[in-house]
């Protein structure tokens, strides 16, 4: 079975300052890792992904996450955060039966001005 | 292009009623999902359609719970005797194949109320 963990209900960030949101991962086999974004009253909206190759992947928004096999995280990034990128942020590996995703609890991401 | 819209937005019901869910993925797409978001469960896989072939419905809660897609394309969730518990934004998503490597594409939800 597969699984995802984000430690950290909620982080709080000033604007300007980097921003780590954390993710780690239990699959069996290669992981297929995903980042979502989920604003109020909205879907999931995609930010990037992690298949093979390059363990920093590049995705929407000015995000990037770090893929560390060792340690089994994916963990979510951005160099200088926005007070408009607040927002619940999820992370999810794909797999199974189906190849659904199987997602974290989810990491509400609060900046302040 | 469109995306992956869902009918109705919203949808308040009283307990014991049947609702219909509707979901339309983007076109040409032929893997398509149903999660279902409360604030108990986080985000949960219920159901998982591949072009014509049998649905996987190894996430379904309860056999109050269906699905169908006609044609390849349109998908209905339906909840048969709703309760308290069955509250919450039901998602649906779509996936150009079922390849592990392809993002999907949500829908943005229906919320659904049992009073």
């Amino acid at each position: 079975a597969q699984s995802v963990a984000q430690p950290e209900d909620q982080v709080n960030v000033a604007e300007g300052n980097p921003l780590t949101v954390k993710c780690t991962y239990s699959v069996s086999g290669n992981p297929y890792l995903f980042w979502y974004v989920q604003y109020p009253n909205r879907g999931l909206q995609f930010l990037l992904k992690y298949i093979t190759g390059d363990n920093l992947v590049k995705g929407s928004y000015g995000f990037e996450a770090e893929f560390n096999k060792s340690q089994t995280s994916f963990h979510l990034k951005k160099p200088s955060a926005l007070v408009s990128d607040s927002a619940l942020y999820f992370c999810a590996v794909r797999g199974g039966a189906g190849n659904m995703l199987t997602f974290g609890g989810g990491t509400r991401l609060m900046v302040k001005p | 292009g469109a995306g992956v819209s869902q009918s109705p937005s919203n949808k308040v019901t009283e307990k014991g009623k049947d609702v219909e869910l509707r979901c339309d993925p983007i076109s040409g797409h032929t893997a398509l999902y149903w999660y279902r978001q409360s604030l108990g469960q986080g985000l949960e896989f219920l159901i998982y359609f591949q072009g014509n072939s049998a649905p996987d419905k190894s996430g379904l809660p309860s056999d109050r719970f269906s699905a169908e897609r006609t044609g390849g394309s349109v998908s209905t969730l339906t909840i048969q005797r709703t309760q308290q518990e069955d509250s919450a934004v039901y998602l649906c998503a779509s996936s150009l194949q079922r390849d592990r490597g392809l993002e999907q594409y949500f829908g943005p939800g229906t919320r659904l109320t049992v009073t």
